[in-house]
């Protein structure tokens, strides 16, 4: 079985300041990691994604997360925010692709608020 | 088509109609899946095909819903007998061929309200 814990459900921050959402996960097999975002009426999102490789992994907009096997975290960042970053950000996970194992189990997400 | 499309984005049924949510998958994928949204909740698992075989119908909440996708394509997925702790957002995604990496693209959902 796999579980995902955000421990933040609200995360308020200036705009251009730093953030940092945070995922911790716990699985029995090797696991992939994802952060999906959702903006209010709108479906989710695939922000980045680690699969294997560098456990560093960026989007094209500027966040990053870092996959910390030790930790269990996929906890995931951004230097410098904007408003338009406002949104609910999910962390999930997933197993490998073999039949049933391919679902994603999500974190009860956490909702970045960005004001000026 | 270019993404997951669903329909109807917005669906108000009385406590004990019958209802039927639509998913049309990106063109060519052969995974979908379906997820359950609670308000202030994360998605959850509900039902898995393969083509048109249902792999894993693990999430289904009770008997009184109820998935296909007879043609490997398109997918309803049905709720018999609608109560009020059925109300939440509906959410398809599907995925690749096998032996790709196994993203999944998500529709924008269909919001489920029962009064």
């Amino acid at each position: 079985a796999q579980s995902v814990t955000q421990l933040d459900s609200q995360v308020p921050v200036f705009e251009e300041a730093p953030v940092e959402l945070r995922c911790n996960y716990s699985s029995s097999v090797s696991v992939y990691l994802f952060w999906y975002v959702q903006y209010p009426n709108q479906g989710l999102q695939l922000l980045l994604k680690y699969l294997s490789g560098s456990t560093l992994v960026e989007s094209i907009n500027g966040f990053e997360a870092e996959f910390n096997k030790s930790q269990t975290s996929f906890h995931l960042r951004k230097p410098s925010v904007h408003i338009s970053d406002t949104a609910e950000y999910f962390c999930a996970v997933r197993g490998p692709l073999t039949g049933t194992a391919s679902k994603l189990t999500f974190g009860t997400g956490t909702r970045l608020q960005v004001t000026l | 088509g270019a993404g997951v499309s669903q329909s109807p984005r917005y669906k108000v049924a009385k406590r004990g109609q019958d209802v039927a949510l639509r998913c049309d998958p990106i063109s060519g994928h052969v995974s979908l899946f379906w997820y359950q949204q609670a308000l202030g909740q994360g998605p959850e698992f509900l039902t898995y095909f393969q083509n048109e075989a249902q792999l894993d119908k693990s999430g289904l909440p009770s008997d009184r819903f109820f998935a296909e996708r007879p043609e490997g394509s398109v997918s309803t997925l049905k709720i018999q007998r609608t109560q009020q702790e059925d109300s939440a957002v509906y959410l398809c995604a599907s995925s690749g061929e096998p032996g790709g990496e196994g993203i999944q693209y998500f529709g924008a959902g269909t919001r489920l309200s029962v009064l």
